[in-house]
């Protein structure tokens, strides 16, 4: 299964951009990259998911690189209601099994 | 208009006690899960089901028996509570047999204390 490393913690100021970098570099090629995010006691939430174009929705963008070995999450105007853990995850192919790693604890502060 | 819903949200149990968590969502999806979040907050995928047949059992103890009626609802009913069994554990669903392409809803948990 293809492994994901994101780092540990991020610290982004209110109202501004925050970008959550991820590496997956033995992604296969029909492996979708997923994120979701987890607030303090609630289930994670789905934000976005792509293959190799890059992605947007009414959360988020999605910044797939072209050898896909990496990916950028961006929350355009980060509010303290972001404030969450971040999956980054690299789809097991034909299932629903989702391997989540630790994540990044985004903290945004006022 | 909750999506994934599951009861109890909490649950207190001594060892040895059966229980059973309820998971139903009304997303029309035919795939529905169980994870399980432990205390170092790790998710681990436990059961996948579509179409209330077993697709995913990782490894999970006996103990542990996921029941499907009907696509809609996927309960999970624990046998001997141990105190390792203490944990959130979360529901999902999603479309189209859990394809790569599908994103999975998740509940908003069980939080399971075993004393």
């Amino acid at each position: 299964d293809a492994k994901t490393t994101q780092p540990t913690s991020m610290d982004c100021a209110e109202g501004r951009a925050a970008n959550l970098p991820c590496n997956h570099s033995t992604i296969s090629g029909n492996e979708y990259v997923y994120w979701y995010r987890q607030i303090h006691s609630q289930g994670p939430q789905y934000i976005i998911h792509g293959l190799k174009n890059n992605e947007t929705n009414e959360m988020a963008s999605l910044i797939i690189t072209e050898d896909r070995k990496s990916s950028t999450l961006i929350l355009p105007h980060a509010t303290l209601r972001d404030t969450a853990v971040y999956y980054c995850i690299v789809r097991v192919g034909g299932t629903g099994k989702l391997i989540f790693g630790q994540g990044t604890t985004l903290q945004v502060k006022p | 208009d909750t999506a994934v819903s599951q009861t109890p949200k909490y649950l207190v149990t001594q060892m040895g006690n059966d229980k059973s968590i309820k998971c139903e969502q009304n997303l029309g999806h035919d795939t529905m899960y169980w994870y399980k979040q432990d205390s170092k907050k790790f998710l681990k995928i436990m059961f996948s089901y579509n179409n209330k047949e077993l697709i995913i059992n990782e490894t999970v103890p006996n103990r542990f028996s996921p029941k499907s009626p009907d696509k809609a609802h996927l309960n999970l009913h624990i046998n001997s509570l141990e105190l390792g069994d203490s944990a959130v554990y979360f529901c999902a669903s999603s479309p189209r047999g859990g394809g790569r392409n599908s994103p999975l809803h998740f509940g908003n948990g069980t939080r399971l204390t075993v004393t």
